[in-house]
C-alpha cells in the first residue's frame, strides 16, 4: 500500500510569492494534518482536516490556509511568503478515529529567498 | 495545554551500548505519547506509541519506552545500539480523543550518533 505522498519534494520561492503544497493520504484515511518543521526544531501543528472540515488550527497567521477535497487529499496554501516560512512541511494522515496514529509523508522542503 | 521536553539535543553512544533518550511531558488530559524517528532528508517514522494500555511499550527496531505517570516521563531505550540507529528522535504528546485533541505536540528532538 502506498504511504502518504506529498508534492513537490522541493520548492524555491521569493518573498511575497504564494505557494501551494499537496498531500495524498493513505488509502482509507479521512484525516489530514499539516506540520511545519523549521531546521533544528520539532514539527509544529498548523491544521487538521477531517471529512473536508477543519478540526484544528495551530498558532499560525492567516497567510496560512488549507482545504481537503472529497477524495481526502489536501492542499496547504501560504500567501505573502516570508523568509521565516522556509521549512520542511509535513503532511500526516490518520483514520480519524480515537487512539489514532498519524503517519507522515516525506515532506516538502520550501526555501524562501 | 500540552508540552514535551527532551533534555539535551545530542546523544552519542558506542555501537552495542545502551541507548537512553529522555522525554518528559505535560498534559492537562490523559496523554497519548509517541516516539518518532527522522532520518536525514526524510519524513517521520513511528517507532512506538502509548495509548493507556500497557505502560511498557515495545516498538520497531528493538526500541521500547516506559510510561511513568508519577514522573511524567516516557523515556526511549534500546539495549544495544546499531550504526543504523543514527537519526533524529522526536517525542510527541497528544490528547486522547479526536479532532483538535489528537494534534501532536513535539519536543525539539534529540540527535543520536553511534560511534563504531
Amino acid at each position: 500500500d502506498a504511504g502518504v505522498t506529498q508534492s513537490p519534494t522541493h520548492l524555491i520561492k521569493t518573498r511575497g510569492q504564494h505557494v501551494t503544497l499537496r498531500c495524498s493520504p493513505i488509502s482509507g484515511h479521512k484525516s489530514v494534518s499539516w506540520y511545519q518543521q523549521v531546521l533544528g526544531q520539532g514539527p509544529q501543528f498548523i491544521f487538521q482536516y477531517y471529512e473536508k472540515e477543519e478540526r484544528g488550527r495551530g498558532n499560525f497567521p492567516d497567510r496560512f490556509s488549507a482545504r481537503q477535497f472529497p477524495n481526502y487529499s489536501s492542499e496547504l496554501n501560504v500567501n505573502a511568503l516570508l523568509l521565516g516560512d522556509s521549512a520542511l512541511y509535513l503532511c500526516a494522515s490518520s483514520a480519524g478515529t480515537e487512539q489514532e496514529t498519524q503517519y507522515f509523508g516525506p515532506g516538502t522542503r520550501l526555501l524562501v529567498l | 495545554a500540552q508540552s514535551v521536553t527532551q533534555l539535551g539535543s545530542h546523544v552519542s553512544v558506542s555501537e552495542g551500548a545502551l541507548v537512553l533518550l529522555r522525554c518528559n511531558y505535560s498534559s492537562s488530559v490523559p496523554p497519548y505519547l509517541f516516539w518518532y524517528v527522522q532520518y536525514p532528508n526524510q519524513g517521520l517514522q513511528l517507532l512506538l506509541k502509548y495509548t493507556s494500555a500497557a505502560t511498557l511499550v515495545k516498538g520497531i527496531n528493538g526500541f521500547e519506552a516506559e510510561f511513568k505517570k508519577s514522573e511524567t516521563s516516557f523515556h526511549l531505550t534500546k539495549p544495544s545500539a546499531h550504526m543504523s540507529d543514527a537519526a533524529e528522535y522526536f517525542c510527541a504528546v497528544s490528547g486522547n480523543g479526536r479532532g483538535a485533541n489528537s494534534k501532536l505536540t513535539f519536543g525539539k528532538g534529540i540527535t543520536l550518533s553511534v560511534r563504531p
